[in-house]
Order: structure tokens, then sequence, then C-alpha cells
């Protein structure tokens, strides 16, 4: 399992953009690159998932450089309700009984 | 898109009695699911992959009599805290991959906030 290194938090202003990158030096051939959200006392909700280049849905971008060690999450224009927990997770999603292991993820507040 | 249905969402209950949590998922099979707790301000921990039809795998560290994992059923697995104690008190939140290879297979239940008195 590809372990992941995020900053543990970060502040930001509504209306702003909001790039949050995640370090996975080991990544290995079949694994994706999935980042969840999750709002205290709630499950994590799958926002975006990427195995190489650029990565666009109606809520964030993933943006993965050709040698796939890293990823970032841009997230367009925050607002007061996009403070939650960024996690990134690494893994090969095809194989049976992938587990998902979480690191400590990425706190983003965003303030008035 | 893939809904599991995590019941309850809350319970309180007494120090050394059991308490069952139900995981379903809603619109797909799931052959595999996942036990996790959380802590206060800290990450996931997955406790256990629960596997239907057979028996659940146990990360390192957690005890597989205390927390009994049950997956009769391609729908449902459930974990079952025994004599739970206040330290057993925490979120606990259960995920589901779904039977083929997808884009994201996985989702996750509302959690249940299991507190111990």
């Amino acid at each position: 399992l590809a372990k992941t290194t995020q900053p543990i938090s970060m502040d930001s202003y509504e209306g702003q953009e909001v790039n949050i990158t995640c370090s996975h030096n080991n990544i290995a051939t079949n694994d994706y690159i999935t980042w969840y959200q999750q709002f205290p006392s709630q499950g994590p909700r799958f926002i975006i998932q990427g195995y190489k280049t650029k990565v666009t849905n109606e809520v964030a971008s993933l943006f993965i450089p050709a040698d796939r060690k890293s990823s970032t999450l841009s997230l367009p224009r925050v607002s007061l309700s996009d403070t939650a927990v960024y996690y990134c997770l690494v893994g090969d999603m095809v194989a049976r009984g992938f587990k998902t292991i979480f690191g400590a993820g990425t706190r983003l507040f965003v303030k008035a | 898109g893939a809904v599991v249905s995590q019941h309850p969402s809350w319970v309180i209950c007494k120090s050394g009695t059991s308490v069952k949590i139900e995981c379903r998922s809603l619109d797909f099979q799931a052959t595999t699911m996942f036990w996790y707790r959380q802590f206060p301000k800290q990450s996931l921990m997955l406790m256990a992959t629960s596997n239907e039809g057979s028996k659940a795998t146990y990360e390192q560290g957690v005890e597989k009599d205390k927390f009994l994992i049950n997956h009769a059923s391609l729908t449902l697995s459930t974990l079952t805290v025994t004599s739970a104690h206040p330290e057993d008190s925490s979120f606990y939140i259960c995920s589901a991959m779904d039977r083929g290879p997808e884009t994201y297979g996985y989702t996750f239940g509302s959690g249940t906030r299991l507190t111990v008195v």
C-alpha cells in the first residue's frame, strides 16, 4: 500500500481556489489516486479519482504529474461549507480486497 | 450512485452490554465491506475486512472476540461490540466495495456514534 503524505491543515478564504497536494512516492503501476471529503460525524464522501494527467468533475480537479508521485486536489472558489478534512488515498481499486488505509488527511478551514 | 446505509446513527449503551451496528449496501451487492473506528480529531483506523460468506479479517491489535463481524449476505454486514466499555466509545464507519471493478469502488456509510456509559 502506497503511503501518502499531506499537509496537516490549511486555511483559506471564501472565493479562493484551494490546492491540496498529496505525496505518494511509492505508488504502484495499478494504483489509482482517490480523494475523499469528511465532515464531522459523517462518513467520508468521494470527491474525485484519477490515474494520470488531469481529471475534472463538477466539484474539483485532480492534477497528476507524469511520474505520479504526487497529486493535487484543486477546489475552485471555496465556500464556508467546504470546511472539512480531505483525504488522499492511493491503491489498486481493481484488486479485490484492496484495503483503504487512511492517512492523517488535511484539515481545511475556510474563513469568511 | 452507490449508497451505503448504516444504522443506528448513534447509540448509548451501558458498560458491559453489547451493541450491534448494521451496514447495508442499498443498490448494489458488496462482497467486501470494511469497518473503521475514528476518535475525535483523528483519521479513520481500519478495524477489519468483512467478506461475504467467510470469516472477517482483522487488523493487528483489533480483538476479534470483542468486535464480532458477520457478513451473511451480499448487502449486509454487522459489527457487534461485545461487553462494551467506555474506551470503546468512538465513531464507527463502514464502507462497501462493489462487486465489479469500477472507477471508484468504495462508498462509506454515515457512521455510528457509540457512547458507552
